[in-house]
């Protein structure tokens, strides 16, 4: 059982370059969340997805998108990165019921975008 | 506009004292709280959370303490021990919805 896994867990690109971020969870959660974490920022929500076949902005969206693609993985995507996105990046996923809701977290991808 | 506010950026305590860590939040509608313990180079994990209906909820050495009037949860930590050190987050959701972060406090508890 690995939790949550992510891939890479380093990246290094120029400005205007693509990538997509991969997310994996083996815990049969319906959510998924992208986070990014700068410094002196706290976490903020990229993206989310409540369940297979859905997914939600978040706090901050601009220059992503996402992609749920089954119950297990959920992709994010920078389509021409910027100096600004460089940041930590960590995928959760959660089990959605009523009440409380303890989000599980991947190891994190960091990525500079120079 | 920040929902979830720790405003202490970083806490220094003695190994065998207590950390005390605080949070204020502003949204009334929040039903659920939780603290993350981060290490560096590691993601987020779950500590400890406590419910809108309660006023204290304790696990071992951890105990968060929410007072809805004031909009305001702690964690106490005692005793204190250097593998304690590490940025904690503060964090909240209203229903279902996602959870909603503070900026973290780092915690370095001193042998």
């Amino acid at each position: 059982n690995a939790g949550v896994t992510q891939t890479p867990k380093f990246q290094v690109l120029k400005t205007g370059q693509s990538m997509t971020l991969q997310c994996a969870q083996d815990m049969n959660h319906n959510s998924m969340y992208w986070y990014r974490q700068d410094p002196g920022m706290g976490l903020r929500l990229i993206y989310y997805s409540a369940s297979e076949g859905t997914t939600d902005k978040g706090e901050v969206p601009n220059g992503y998108n996402v992609s749920r693609l089954n119950k297990r993985e959920f992709s994010l995507r920078l389509e021409s990165a910027a100096p600004s996105q460089t940041s930590v990046y960590f995928c959760a996923s959660s089990e959605q019921r009523t009440g409380f809701y303890e989000q599980y977290f991947g190891p994190g991808t960091r990525l500079t975008v120079t | 506009d920040q929902q979830v506010k720790q405003n202490s950026p970083s806490l220094s305590v003695q190994e065998g004292r207590i950390s005390i860590l605080n949070c204020d939040y502003t949204n009334s509608m929040f039903d659920y709280f939780l603290w993350y313990k981060k290490y560096p180079a590691e993601g987020p994990t779950f500590l400890i959370s406590i419910s809108s209906i309660k006023d204290k909820n304790e696990d071992g050495r951890f105990t968060v303490f929410l007072n809805k009037s004031a909009k305001h949860l702690s964690l106490h930590i005692v005793p204190s021990q250097p593998g304690d050190s590490a940025v904690y987050f503060c964090a909240a959701s209203e229903g279902n919805t996602p959870l909603v972060f503070g900026k973290g406090t780092r915690l370095s508890v001193i042998a």
